[in-house]
């Protein structure tokens, strides 16, 4: 299994633009997470979809970041316009089953820096 | 609500000592404990989990955990530190509100192991 595969591995853009985040779940996973992880605030869950709908978005720190997710094998999450303090590295992870303390498999990350 | 707190924000050991790295919970009821861990850029790998049953809880790569009830407890411990266990550990603890399956975080332990 290729495991959770996310692109771009690394974007930098500038303060504005639009920056769109792309993950692939692991085959057959029906549960998938979209986290933030930055020195000072660690690592945080942004949403959280179950059978692609999203059950859980209270971590989506404001109307400039959404996420979709299309079909079981695809999710993006989305900052329109964004900011210098979005730079963080974002991961996605999936899991098997309804409960998410089920096994997370975590993407290796995209880094995104906001000029 | 839940949360999770792991003390040591950064911990060294010398190569071939024995490692114990902190984690606190606060949950009313059973938690689902988990103890993940971070190479320099990747994703998050899980290393052991507990649900019930056995206190005493073995893990990949040589880790161990054991479940404290009465200390709200759920410490990480190695016998005897590689080199290569140098990373970022993480705590977790699985919380379940109505539909929602999601894992609080700890802010994590940077570990450094020393020649």
């Amino acid at each position: 299994d290729a495991g959770v595969i996310q692109s771009p591995r690394h974007e930098v853009t500038e303060m504005g633009q639009e920056v769109t985040l792309r993950c692939k779940p692991i085959s057959g996973h029906n549960s998938l997470f979209w986290y933030r992880q930055t020195m000072m605030r660690g690592l945080e869950l942004l949403i959280y979809f179950n059978n692609n709908v999203p059950i859980d978005d209270s971590g989506m720190p404001e109307d400039r970041f959404s996420a979709k997710m299309p079909n079981a094998s695809f999710s993006t999450l989305k900052i329109q316009p964004s900011e210098p303090r979005d730079s963080a590295v974002y991961f996605c992870a999936s899991t098997a089953g309804d409960r998410g303390w089920n096994e997370q498999f975590f993407g290796p990350g995209t880094r995104l820096t906001v000029l | 609500a839940q949360s999770v707190t792991q003390p040591d924000i950064h911990i060294t050991v010398s190569e071939g000592a024995s490692l114990e790295l902190r984690c606190n919970y606060s949950y009313g009821a059973t938690p689902y404990l988990f103890w993940y861990v971070q190479s320099p850029g990747q994703g998050l790998q899980l290393l052991l989990k507990y649900f019930s049953g056995d206190t005493l809880v073995q893990g990949i790569k040589g880790f161990e955990a054991e479940f404290k009830r009465s200390q709200s407890s759920f410490n990480l411990r190695k016998p005897s530190v590689h080199w290569s266990d140098a990373a970022e550990y993480f705590c977790a603890v699985g919380a379940n509100a109505g539909n929602n399956r999601k894992l609080i975080w700890g802010l994590g332990t940077s570990l450094a192991v020393n020649p």
